[in-house]
């Protein structure tokens, strides 16, 4: 019955290995994000897929790669993965605009050591 | 960056009406407000949006100013489940419009 889920909601790893994370909404929404929320509480959009096309792609390191394989997934590859990666990472839906109300999943915590 | 400004903490006593400003004196014409709360370990989650009327919902009511350059979210009767970070934002209608979440407020309702 979750709107917007995300798998796993923790994720410890060691720094260099390349991991995922994966987001799947069953609103039918058309609209899917990634953000991004440090040690500082700071929350800041890394992407935006409409559709399977990507609308907003923050200055985000490449070695962060969101894959849409469907309109109701939206999954996030980080390569290489580095000590500043540490963050919760919020997926999140809405019908069609940012301005549409945004559906959040309960988070991913991802600790690199 | 954020085109709002909130104050850092607010408190408010359960039972009472929880009064959080904002303001966003930078506003465009056609922008709306929204707000956004996030409790502890949570995502953001949606509460209410406005452009120049006041609005009301189940959760919330949102009073703009005329002139548009300030707003206020009124949690009428606030429990200790609305202890959360609240969040003000400006946001437009385009597709490449995003939500940048400032710092909000954080508002912790005691017993």
């Amino acid at each position: 019955d979750t709107a917007v889920s995300q798998t796993p909601k923790y994720l410890v790893t060691q720094m260099g290995n390349d991991k995922s994370i994966k987001c799947e909404q069953n609103l039918g929404h058309d609209t899917m994000y990634w953000y991004k929320q440090d040690s500082k509480k700071f929350l800041k959009i890394m992407f935006s897929y409409n559709n399977k096309e990507l609308i907003i792609n923050e200055t985000v390191p490449n070695r962060f790669s969101p894959k849409s394989p469907d309109k109701a997934h939206l999954n996030l590859h980080i390569n290489s993965l580095e000590l500043g990666d540490s963050a919760v990472y919020f997926c999140a839906s809405s019908q069609l605009r940012s301005t549409d109300t945004q559906y959040f999943g309960p988070g991913t915590r991802l600790t690199v050591l | 960056d954020a085109k709002t400004t909130q104050p850092p903490s607010m408190d408010c006593a359960e039972g009472r009406a929880a009064n959080l400003p904002c303001n966003h004196s930078t506003i465009s014409g056609n922008e709306y407000v929204y707000w956004y709360r996030q409790i502890h370990s949570q995502g953001p989650q949606y509460i209410i949006h406005g452009l120049k009327n006041n609005e009301t919902n189940e959760m919330a009511s949102l009073i703009i100013t005329e002139d548009r350059k300030s707003s206020t979210l009124i949690l009428p009767h606030a429990t200790l489940r609305d202890t959360a970070v609240y969040y003000c934002i400006a946001l437009g209608g385009l597709s490449t419009d995003k939500l940048i979440f400032g710092t909000g407020t954080r508002l912790q309702v005691f017993p």
